[in-house]
């Protein structure tokens, strides 16, 4: 069964610093990957996706992830964070199966920054 | 920017009463879909909709029910609240099964006395 981890519950960096959030899949073809991030009292928002081609995707707000296949994971990064990216973030993978399509989300990370 | 609104935001209410929790996209999307998401825990598919008069219980059994009588619109019903019902409720549309992106609207927190 199709399923997505984010081993860390939260992570806390400093402004400035560089940060990366884990995710891993279990999918037995190659997925649709998903970064979401969620601001307090708000609905999720896409940061980037991975669909096919190159495995290094760039998003929104300076946020880049890649794609691994021989690892299952899909790890989100930015080489410096500022305090207003303090929210919760979400890895999702989207998968086909017989009669439809289903999108899976990992339990997020929730992310944060110290001045 | 994301043209997907849910009413109320927040609401208090108790235990018994009915409730409809609202969701409209301006987008034209055919798919949408109701989330469940407890603090620390990862959205879990209550209900979705491929289209107009399609409606399909997702992976969580929830005891509300939904309609889909036009695009726009999604609503989701708890005929009897109980504080088990006590969550977070989020909407989301998509364009299509091929892209699999949702957009989602800012959620209504529920709180069943």
């Amino acid at each position: 069964a199709q399923s997505v981890t984010q081993p860390d519950i939260h992570i806390t960096v400093s402004e400035g610093a560089s940060l990366e959030l884990r995710c891993n899949y279990s999918y037995g073809a190659t997925p649709y990957l998903f970064w979401y991030v969620q601001s307090p009292g708000q609905g999720l928002q896409l940061l980037l996706k991975y669909f096919s081609g190159d495995t290094l995707v760039q998003g929104i707000k300076g946020f880049e992830a890649e794609f691994k296949r021989s690892q299952s994971s899909f790890n989100l990064r930015k080489p410096s964070v500022h305090w207003s990216d303090a929210a919760e973030y979400f890895c999702a993978v989207g998968a086909g199966y017989t009669g439809g399509f289903k999108t899976i989300f990992g339990a997020g990370t929730r992310l944060f920054v110290k001045a | 920017e994301a043209d997907i609104y849910q009413t109320p935001r927040y609401l208090v209410i108790g235990t018994g009463k009915k409730i409809t929790l609202e969701c409209s996209q301006t987008m034209g999307h055919d798919k949408m879909y109701w989330y469940q998401q407890d603090p620390g825990m990862e959205l879990h598919l209550i209900h979705y909709s491929y289209g107009v008069n399609s409606t399909e219980k997702g992976d969580l059994s929830s005891e509300s029910t939904v309609s889909r009588i036009r695009t726009e619109h999604f609503p989701l019903t708890l005929e009897s609240a109980r504080p088990s019902h006590t969550s977070q409720y989020l909407c989301a549309s998509s364009e299509s099964a091929v892209s699999y992106e949702q957009y989602f609207g800012p959620g209504t927190r529920l709180t069943v006395t």
